[in-house]
């Protein structure tokens, strides 16, 4: 298996622009968390989906942001209009139910809005 | 909310010594304890993980161990090596919570 798999690695954008990340989970895991890296406020969970659907999205920051997961093998996370500090780096991580929290992660999308 | 701390945030060790990390949890509801290891560049790996049921698990060089009463768990790391440089985080979440609560994370650095 390729493990989680996220792209772009790398996105560099201007204030105000939308922003797409995607994440392909590992195969047969029910669980996908989005979760977003920063120095100041380390690893924030900022939503999850069981079976596609979305369980908390508790921690999205804004209405700016919104996640979609319209099969078990695809998932976005998109913030439009996006802002300077949503500069950070994102994470993608599946598991499978039983596991509780084995997450398995995916490599991350550093993303630097100017 | 459950909330993770972790201490030291950085920690300089000798190749071949022990290097200790701390978490206190405070939700007595959490009953999974994992730790990740996060390499530069990379996504946080597990590396091991203890439940409430025990208090003490062991793999090769690494172990945890869990004070329930005291509601802190540590990571032990023995004969240190450079390739265990990274950055280690500790978590916590209640039975059937796939909702992860981090530590902020511990900067280990192993000097050859």
């Amino acid at each position: 298996d390729a493990g989680v798999i996220q792209s772009p690695r790398h996105e560099v954008t201007e204030m105000g622009q939308e922003v797409t990340l995607r994440c392909k989970p590992i195969s047969g895991h029910d669980y996908l968390f989005w979760y977003r890296q920063t120095m100041m406020r380390g690893l924030e969970l900022l939503i999850y989906f069981n079976n596609n659907v979305p369980i908390d999205d508790s921690g999205m920051p804004e209405d700016r942001f919104s996640a979609k997961m319209p099969n078990a093998s695809f998932s976005t996370l998109k913030i439009q209009p996006s802002e300077p500090r949503d500069s950070a780096v994102y994470f993608c991580a599946s598991s499978l139910a039983g596991t509780g929290g084995n997450l398995v992660f995916g490599p991350g999308t550093r993303l630097t809005v100017l | 909310g459950e909330n993770v701390e972790q201490h030291p945030s950085t920690l300089s060790v000798q190749e071949g010594d022990s290097a200790v990390i701390k978490c206190t949890y405070s939700d007595s509801a959490s009953n999974y304890f994992p730790w990740y290891k996060q390499e530069l560049g990379k996504g946080p790996q597990l590396i091991i993980d203890i439940r409430s049921n025990v208090g003490e698990k062991k793999d090769q060089r690494i172990a945890v161990t869990l004070n329930k009463t005291a509601k802190h768990f540590s990571l032990h790391i023995t004969e240190t090596q450079p390739e265990d440089s990274a950055v280690y985080f500790c978590a916590a979440s209640a039975n059937g919570d796939y909702k992860l609560s981090f530590g902020a994370g511990t900067t280990v650095t192993v000097r050859a």
